[in-house]
């Protein structure tokens, strides 16, 4: 099936771990980007790659880091957990960054008790 | 600072009923208009999208109207199923997606 898939679906973890999520889209989409949706279900961008270059980076803790070792997969790595980066987090892709749909993978639900 | 503002937050409508989402913006430079469609536990789909120099939209029971000149643009889901309940972002785009804080539309049989 061709998608976005991201891994793991659901992670709980301790304040203070580190973790990564990974990303891999089959679509042959040259940019891939990462969301995260709060409790309230607010959808806020925080990073974006295209062709494996970092294009944009909101104003997110220096404690997540994005790496993209090709331009099909995009990861996401958390150092020192908090309770305030609970939220599930969605891979995206798209062609371009021009104006053209995301395809969204279906999210990992992070969970930092 | 949220770039799209949507409303209402929630509506419900019954079967058969057209629900409304109204979206405004302020950025002139966006140049694409999306609308996104989540089922809980589910990722954000892409549902119809327009461009600025359109004003109307149409596939199949669902209709974006854009209004360039007052910056707003509204999704119109026409003969409400309740298989369309499901939280709708507007969105936009000037090199990223910026979404709408979302609407949660129940359809009541």
């Amino acid at each position: 099936d061709t998608a976005v898939s991201q891994t793991p679906k659901y992670l709980v973890t301790q304040m203070g771990n580190d973790k990564s999520i990974k990303c891999e889209q089959n679509l042959g989409h040259d940019t891939m980007y990462w969301y995260k949706q709060d409790s309230k279900k607010f959808l806020k961008i925080m990073f974006s790659y295209n062709n494996k270059e970092l294009i944009i980076n909101e104003t997110v803790p220096n404690r997540f880091s994005p790496k993209s070792p090709d331009k099909a997969h995009l990861n996401l790595h958390i150092n020192s957990l908090e309770l305030g980066d609970s939220a599930v987090y969605f891979c995206a892709s798209s062609q371009g960054t021009g104006p053209f749909g995301y395809t969204f993978g279906s999210g990992t639900r992070l969970t930092v008790v | 600072q949220q770039q799209v503002k949507q409303s209402p937050q929630s509506l419900i409508v019954q079967k058969g009923g057209i629900s409304i989402i109204n979206c405004a913006y302020e950025n002139t430079a966006f140049d694409y208009f999306p609308w996104y469609q989540q089922f809980p536990g589910k990722g954000p789909a892409l549902l119809i999208a327009i461009r600025p120099d359109v004003s109307e939209k149409k596939e199949g029971r669902f209709t974006i109207s854009f209004n360039k000149s007052a910056k707003q643009f509204s999704l119109h889901i026409m003969d409400s199923q309740p298989g369309d309940s499901a939280t709708y972002f507007c969105a936009a785009t000037e090199h990223k997606l910026s979404f709408g804080a979302g609407t949660t539309v129940t359809v009541r049989a």
